[in-house]
């Protein structure tokens, strides 16, 4: 147990659906973060959200969208997606980024199939 | 460019020793971590170095070379439930985490 919790752990959806990604932490944390996980490839950060305010969205295409209501709380809204964006999507917390031996605290992701 | 190298699999018996190496071009080094995810689960934190040297922490032990660009995670009396991925990241000089695509181990009786 990680102190981050995501759900759904196994999502399938067809390119028209809308559906929406949930990840909460339970760490006190400040920043949260999304990433994407493909199978031999590094982790790709997507947005990260510092004290609710997003700090970064690396060139993410707008057919994914996060949602931080919280600090405790990140949501991901997909729609209209590609077989490509098939992967594990992985969520973190931390105290506070990109600070020194600042580690991150991940969930188990949610894995995606886009059909 | 920046970028992580670490082999994509590597094999070792039970009770044995295995390293797993992870060279490293980025722009700036503000130390370096390593990751253990099993096959499902949550990537979690092995171990940070930020200074050239040994850190052993029971039987995982990393090194980092910064002048070499090189750190290796070193995994003693290897246990089945040792079977995972091992992810190496570097943090560059605007705090940036890059990643390595991971190693995976694969643990024989």
């Amino acid at each position: 147990e990680t102190g981050v919790t995501q759900t759904p752990r196994h999502l399938v959806m067809g390119m028209t659906n809308k559906k929406s990604l949930k990840c909460e932490q339970h760490l006190g944390h400040n920043a949260m973060y999304w990433y994407k996980q493909s199978a031999k490839k590094p982790l790709e950060l997507m947005f990260v959200y510092n004290f609710k305010e997003q700090t970064e969205n690396n060139s993410v295409p707008s057919r994914f969208s996060p949602e931080c209501p919280n600090s405790s709380h990140l949501f991901l809204h997909l729609h209209t997606l590609q077989p490509e964006d098939s992967a594990l999507y992985l969520c973190a917390s931390s105290q506070d980024p990109g600070q020194g031996a600042e580690k991150l605290f991940f969930g188990s992701g949610t894995q995606l199939s886009v059909l | 460019g920046q970028n992580i190298d670490q082999p994509t699999e590597m094999t070792a018996t039970e009770g044995a020793i295995v390293q797993i190496n992870c060279t490293y071009q980025t722009s700036g080094f503000n130390g370096l971590f390593w990751y253990q995810q099993h096959a499902g689960e949550a990537p979690t934190f092995l171990s940070y170095n930020v200074l050239d040297g040994l850190e052993e922490k029971g039987r995982f032990s990393s090194f980092l070379s910064r002048s070499k660009g090189y750190s290796y995670l070193l995994l003693k009396e290897l246990q089945m439930k040792d079977s995972a991925s091992y992810l190496c990241a570097v943090r560059d000089s605007n705090y940036q985490l890059i990643w390595g695509a991971g190693t995976k181990l694969i643990i024989k009786p």
